[in-house]
């Protein structure tokens, strides 16, 4: 079936560092995918997003790289704070159907 | 700041009793949707809302219903909350359809459900 996957389940890196969160996906005709963070108790906060058309998009200290060679995007965040610490979830539309698919999540905690 | 709303934030029930949970928005948003999820878990596509047009899950129990009064609020209805149901709600809204790819869904702070 369709899928889209996180890597990791949990990553920890040192304030400060840069963080690369990775997720995989296994439909080729996913044109359209989008990070979430979640922190505890809140609902998913869009990060940014990248359509098939683009390999790189870049924010606020947050980077998305998109290989849809191998089908696999991530997340990079730059210097990374204490508020970053949440739950990263890559989302993207299931192929033919109306819904999005969402990954696993990856629990980022920051180490001081 | 236009944003997605969610009344109440925590919300308790005794098991059976009928409980609606509500979510407004200010961002003129075609779709609304509602997700289930539960601890340590991915969102969970219950339904949505294309205007007035109502799509649900196959998967969704019968037990949860939604109504849209008009493009600003959805309510999710449980008729008959079982323990099972214990989790976070999650209202999102989009301009279009997200899986069209050419419009981002924004979700609202979430309900969270306790059933006793």
């Amino acid at each position: 079936g369709e899928s889209v996957g996180l890597h990791l389940p949990t990553l920890s890196v040192q304030e400060g560092d840069n963080s690369i969160i990775n997720c995989a996906y296994s439909n080729s005709a996913s044109d359209y995918f989008i990070w979430y963070k979640q922190e505890s108790g809140k609902g998913p906060q869009f990060i940014i997003d990248i359509r098939s058309n683009m390999d790189k998009r870049q924010g606020q200290r947050v980077t998305v790289l998109l290989n849809k060679t191998v089908k696999h995007l991530s997340l990079q965040i730059a210097a990374t704070q204490p508020g970053d610490s949440a739950v990263y979830f890559c989302a993207g539309p299931m192929v033919g159907a109306q819904k999005l698919v969402f990954g696993q999540g990856t629990r980022l905690t920051i180490n001081p | 700041d236009a944003m997605v709303i969610q009344n109440p934030r925590y919300q308790v029930t005794q098991f059976g009793k009928p409980v609606t949970l509500s979510c407004s928005q200010t961002l003129n948003h075609n779709v609304m949707y509602w997700y289930q999820q539960k601890s340590s878990q991915a969102p969970k596509l219950l339904f949505h809302y294309y205007d007035k047009d109502f799509n649900n899950e196959a998967d969704t129990p019968d037990n949860f219903q939604s109504r849209r009064p008009n493009t600003s609020f959805c309510f999710l209805d449980i008729r008959s909350p079982g323990l099972g149901d214990a989790a976070m709600y999650l209202c999102a809204t989009s301009r279009d359809h997200v899986w069209g790819g050419t419009d981002t869904q924004y979700f609202g702070p979430g309900t969270r459900l306790t059933v006793l």
